[in-house]
């Protein structure tokens, strides 16, 4: 079972170009969460996705940032307009199920991918 | 809103020495209790969690930690280091009812031969 896949590992972009940043979950998992971790600093919430659905966005820049998790294919977290302090290390989790319940809690772990750095010169 | 308070920036520990990381958390429940690992340009491996019932739970890699509720606190142990642990370290607290993990600033460990 491969595990919560991210690509590029490590990406450059240009002030003013555009970033985007790929998650592939766990297989059989539905849940994906998207953090941020700056230089020195843990890491910080940003979003929550399940297929097609935003669930929690309240750690998302109100501006230039966006995240989708299409019926098909990867999460996609995109940074439009990059500037240098968005030079993070992203991470991407999944999990396979959440909510209460005695067996929700024993599976309500995220599983985390080995991040995008992003560079923006 | 909760928050997670790990100490120590900073530890330098002796190989075959002990080691002990430290972790506070605020919240008004009980709530579920992460240790992950990462290790340099890598991603996080969970250690160990808690979620209920024995509060002195084990890991991975030899690790345990221990809940102490009074204390609000999720230390994290290991009763000899081996230079393979040199790595950061994170605590991390889960709502019982909600989905984001919100993470402690991390301790950075370095293994002296």
């Amino acid at each position: 079972n491969a595990g919560v896949m991210q690509n590029p590992r490590h990406l450059v972009r240009r002030r003013g170009q555009e970033a985007r940043l790929r998650c592939s979950p766990m297989k059989g998992h539905s849940h994906v969460y998207w953090y941020r971790q700056l230089p020195e600093e843990g890491l910080k919430f940003m979003v929550y996705l399940q297929k097609e659905n935003i669930i929690d966005e309240s750690g998302m820049p109100k501006e230039r940032f966006s995240a989708e998790f299409p019926k098909e294919g990867p999460s996609i977290l995109r940074i439009q307009q990059v500037v240098r302090g968005d030079s993070a290390a992203y991470f991407c989790a999944s999990s396979p199920i959440s909510g209460t319940g005695v067996f929700a809690k024993a599976k309500n772990i995220q599983y985390f991918g080995a991040g995008t750095r992003l560079s923006v010169l | 809103a909760q928050s997670v308070t790990q100490p120590d920036i900073h530890i330098t520990v002796s190989e075959g020495a002990s080691l002990e990381l430290r972790c506070n958390y605020s919240y008004g429940a009980t709530p579920y209790l992460f240790w992950y690992v990462q290790s340099p340009g890598q991603g996080l491996q969970l250690l160990l969690k808690y979620f209920s019932g024995d509060t002195l739970v084990q890991g991975i890699k030899g690790f345990e930690a221990e809940f102490k509720r009074s204390q609000s606190s999720f230390n994290l142990r290991k009763p000899s280091v081996h230079w393979s642990d040199a790595a950061e370290y994170f605590c991390a607290v889960l709502k019982a009812a909600g989905n984001k993990l919100t993470f402690g600033g991390g301790t950075r460990v370095l293994v002296k031969p």
